[in-house]
This record gives structure tokens, sequence and C-alpha cells, in this order.
């Protein structure tokens, strides 16, 4: 399967627990991109990296969630002391990056699911 | 108030018939839309894309519109079949001119479809 991978697909955790996702992007795709998704809503963005670099992260992202990209392949993104409204599904999208002519896609995997108990 | 996004619009087709689907996009300077799919509990399926120089593209059995006076966007599918049901999502990539904002998509609210026999 040469799409994008994230793991785990669930997760349910304890309020104040920290998680970690995992995302594994399109080979020779150089952007990674994290969204959130609650039910019933269209994704909203959080934070993109070209390679290893994080380039903006959202005011969605409060100082709770971090993401990394340490060799610029694979990302995770930590949520400390979890709250129950951070109960949604996240997002991993990944694409090369932009150029004049070429279209450069934003392909998304499966999702996270996280419940905050 | 509230958004009501649980309460997403939804279109009703018979089989084999056509359906369209319309989303209005929020900025004039977006300039990158792709359409996705979404079925129950998975990350949204790419269906098509069109850039902002174009205003008709074509793919195996979509169609993408795109009429920028209006900022509107459409989705025609033809020959609607069961699988086709899903909720599906426009989404408008946002051009900033002080950053390089790529990939940083914005989605509307979705519209379910439901493919009856």
């Amino acid at each position: 399967d040469t799409g994008v991978s994230q793991n785990p697909r669930h997760k349910i955790t304890k309020r104040g627990q920290n998680v970690t996702f995992r995302c594994d992007p399109i080979s020779e795709h150089n952007r990674l991109y994290w969204y959130r998704q609650t039910l019933g809503q269209g994704p909203e963005f959080l934070t993109y990296f070209q390679n290893e670099a994080q380039l903006e992260k959202s005011r969605l992202l409060s100082d709770r969630f971090s993401a990394e990209r340490p060799k610029g392949s694979f990302s995770t993104l930590e949520i400390q002391r979890t709250e129950q409204g951070d109960s949604a599904m996240y997002l991993c999208a990944s694409s090369t990056a932009p150029g004049p002519v070429r279209r450069n896609t934003i392909y998304f995997g499966e999702g996270s699911w996280l419940t905050v108990v | 108030g509230e958004s009501v996004g649980l309460h997403l619009p939804t279109l009703s087709v018979q089989e084999g018939d056509n359906s369209i689907i319309n989303c209005a996009y929020s900025n004039s300077a977006s300039d990158y839309f792709i359409w996705y799919k979404q079925e129950s509990g998975k990350g949204p399926q790419f269906i098509i894309d069109i850039r902002s120089n174009m205003d008709k593209r074509q793919g195996q059995r979509v169609t993408v519109l795109l009429n920028k006076t209006v900022k509107h966007l459409s989705l025609q599918i033809a020959a609607t079949q069961p699988g086709d049901s899903a909720v599906y999502f426009c989404a408008e990539n946002y051009h900033e001119r002080t950053t390089d904002s790529w990939g940083k998509l914005q989605f509307g609210a979705g519209t379910q479809v439901v493919v009856t026999p």
C-alpha cells in the first residue's frame, strides 16, 4: 500500500493522559499536513511541514499539541493532558511541494480516532 | 451561532441518475479546489481537482465546474451508483500572498449523498 498511513486507527484514553499519533506519508511527498475532524464537520487545518520544517500552526493547535517530523519522513502528533474536547478524528495528508504547472494533489490517510473519556 | 454541522445537507438520488453537488467557497483569492468523498469512518478520498485558471474539468464519471464570478463550485456524478453514497466535501486552497499556503485547505460543510435503488 503506497497511500498515507496512520496509526493507531483508534485510541480511547482517559482525560489527562498523553496520546501520540503517527503518520507515514506517501514516500515521495515532502509536504505533510495534520487536520482535525469532528462529527458532522469538514476537516480543519492544524499544521504542516515541508521536509522536517514546521511551516505553520493553526490557532486551533493549543500548547498541549505538538507535532514533529524529525527526519522529514514520518510525523507524530502528540496531545498532552487530553481533554474531552480533544475527541475527534486526526487526519494526516501529504503532497509534493507546489510547482508552477504540476498539480500537487493532497492525499489523506484514513485518520486516527481519538476518544477521551 | 452554533454550526449545525450534524445536520448535513442531503441529496437523495436514484441509482443511474446524475447527481449535482454544489459548494460555495469563501475566498476569491483561492486558486485550487478539490472534491473529496468521505465514507463513514474513513478519511477523505480524492475525487477530482481544478485550478482557478480553468472552469471545467472532467474525470471518470465526474465533472467539476468552477464559477469564479459567484465563487461557486459543483461536482457532477454521472450514472450514480450505490457505491457513490458518502459525504462529499469541497475544499479550497486559500492563497495567502505572504506565505506558501499550499495544502492549507478550507473545507465546506459537506453534502450527504444517498443513492436509492
